[in-house]
């Protein structure tokens, strides 16, 4: 069976301090990849999806970047953390058009910039 | 980008009762994925109901069910007999042909014992 694995659960970082956040899906191949990001109370912000190894695309402009180094690896970064970087950051799965059709999430990381 | 909106950030319902969630969409593509998502306190995404836009059936899954029009681009949730179990986040979701799943702003339910 497929799973999700996203670390670290909780996250408190200084301004300007730099971020990495994994993602990694096992059991399936040539996963669709995403990250999203939710402010507390608020709905699910598309930041990147991946289709594929080295292809990336934004949908918000931001201080976030998004990279896929290997085909089921999913990673969010920042060079320098801002205050409004804060929230809670889903990391997520899908198979392709043909398969079943919904996203998978992991379990969320909590960022907190201080 | 798709837009999805849920306009009522809040609902109540009586233990045992019926509720209806409502969501609506706009997209120009004729083919496509609804969804419903809930979210518990614990914040872990879980699907509750999938809908294919080319079925036109209305999809089912125990006390769940949708009332999707799709030329009204319209897709609510009413979930009968209501749990306290169901007390949670409901967030509607689409995904595109191009792999995107774009989420409302989520209603809120409450269950009243």
């Amino acid at each position: 069976s497929q799973t999700i694995h996203q670390w670290p659960a909780t996250l408190v970082q200084p301004v300007g301090s730099p971020l990495s956040l994994e993602c990694t899906v096992e059991g399936t191949s040539n996963p669709n990849l995403y990250w999203y990001r939710q402010a507390a109370g608020r709905g699910l912000q598309l930041l990147f999806y991946s289709v594929g190894i080295g292809q990336i695309s934004s949908e918000v402009p931001q201080n976030l970047s998004a990279s896929r180094p290997q085909d089921r690896q999913f990673i969010l970064s920042s060079k320098k953390l801002l205050l409004s970087d804060s929230g809670f950051y889903l990391c997520a799965w899908s198979a392709g058009w043909a398969g079943v059709g919904e996203a998978f999430f992991g379990q969320g990381t909590r960022l907190t910039v201080v | 980008a798709q837009t999805v909106t849920q306009s009522q950030p809040e609902m109540s319902v009586q233990e045992a009762e019926t509720v209806t969630l409502s969501c609506t969409y706009d997209t120009s593509e004729s083919d496509y994925y609804l969804f419903w998502y809930k979210q518990p306190p614990s914040r872990q995404m879980i699907l509750v109901i999938r809908q294919e836009a080319y079925k036109q059936q209305n999809a089912t899954e125990n006390r769940f069910s949708v009332n999707f029009q799709k030329a009204a681009k319209s897709f609510s949730l009413k979930i009968s007999d209501s749990q306290l179990g169901d007390a949670a986040m409901y967030f509607c979701a689409y995904r595109s042909k191009g792999n995107q799943f774009y989420f409302g702003t989520g209603t809120s339910l409450t269950v009243i014992p």
